[in-house]
């Protein structure tokens, strides 16, 4: 069984970098993309971006010049990185595994921005 | 790009057939046989419901039906019961490696 589990700080200051990972087990990160995705309280979701296990990036125009997407095949673990948040990237994060049709997902963690 | 656009809110009885609508444009909808439909329960994650359209992953109910007609794509429950109450996403490739969700529909089993 494919699971997926998000892990970083749950508060972040404003103007400070947003950091998650997501573990993955029960299957490689090997020919898979892989994506985040967030929903901010009571909002729709909105994607983030997606990564190949080559390393290959695309991003949401909107949050292009803020992310950074990368994988780490020996620990099985892909990471997002978002700079300069304000309190409007403050959202529950969900990683999960595919790019168009996206099957698995983690739990979601809830990253809250304030100072 | 903007959001598919999903109506707010949909009902129906148990036993009763559902449909929830996600409208796009020529450019991602109507362009790509690419929408996917997801169900997300209060405090879970979403769950992928239909992808390719109309297509169900393994263990999902053949209840859960979708289509596609021009730029609007469609999501039916059929048999509604208790547990499909929750919110309704869709999705659709839009090119550019890039992917877009509607706003979502809550609904409601009466």
């Amino acid at each position: 069984q494919v699971r997926l589990q998000e892990s970083g700080p749950g508060l972040v200051k404003p103007s400070d970098t947003l950091s998650l990972t997501c573990t993955v087990s029960g299957a490689s990160l090997s020919n898979y993309y892989w994506s985040w995705i967030r929903q901010p309280a009571g909002k729709g979701l909105e994607w983030i971006g997606r990564i190949y296990t080559s390393g290959s990036t695309n991003y949401n125009p909107s949050l292009k010049s803020r992310v950074i997407l990368s994988v780490d095949t020996s620990n099985n673990q892909f990471s997002l990185k978002v700079s300069s948040v304000t309190a409007a990237d403050t959202a529950v994060y969900y990683c999960a595994r595919g790019s168009i049709a996206p099957d698995f997902w983690g739990q979601g963690t809830l990253v809250t921005v304030s100072s | 790009q903007s959001a598919l656009t999903q109506p707010p809110s949909a009902s129906g009885s148990p036993g009763q057939s559902v449909t929830i609508s996600c409208t796009g444009t020529s450019s991602d909808v109507g362009d790509y046989n690419y929408v996917s439909w997801y169900q997300q329960h209060p405090g879970k994650a979403p769950k992928l419901m239909i992808h390719e359209v109309s297509k169900r992953p393994s263990g999902v109910p053949d209840r859960f039906s979708g289509s596609k007609s021009g730029n609007t794509a469609s999501l039916t429950v059929s048999g509604l019961q208790a547990e499909d109450e929750a919110d309704y996403y869709c999705s659709s490739y839009v090119g550019n490696n890039q992917l877009v969700f509607g706003g979502g529909t809550k609904l409601t089993v009466l």
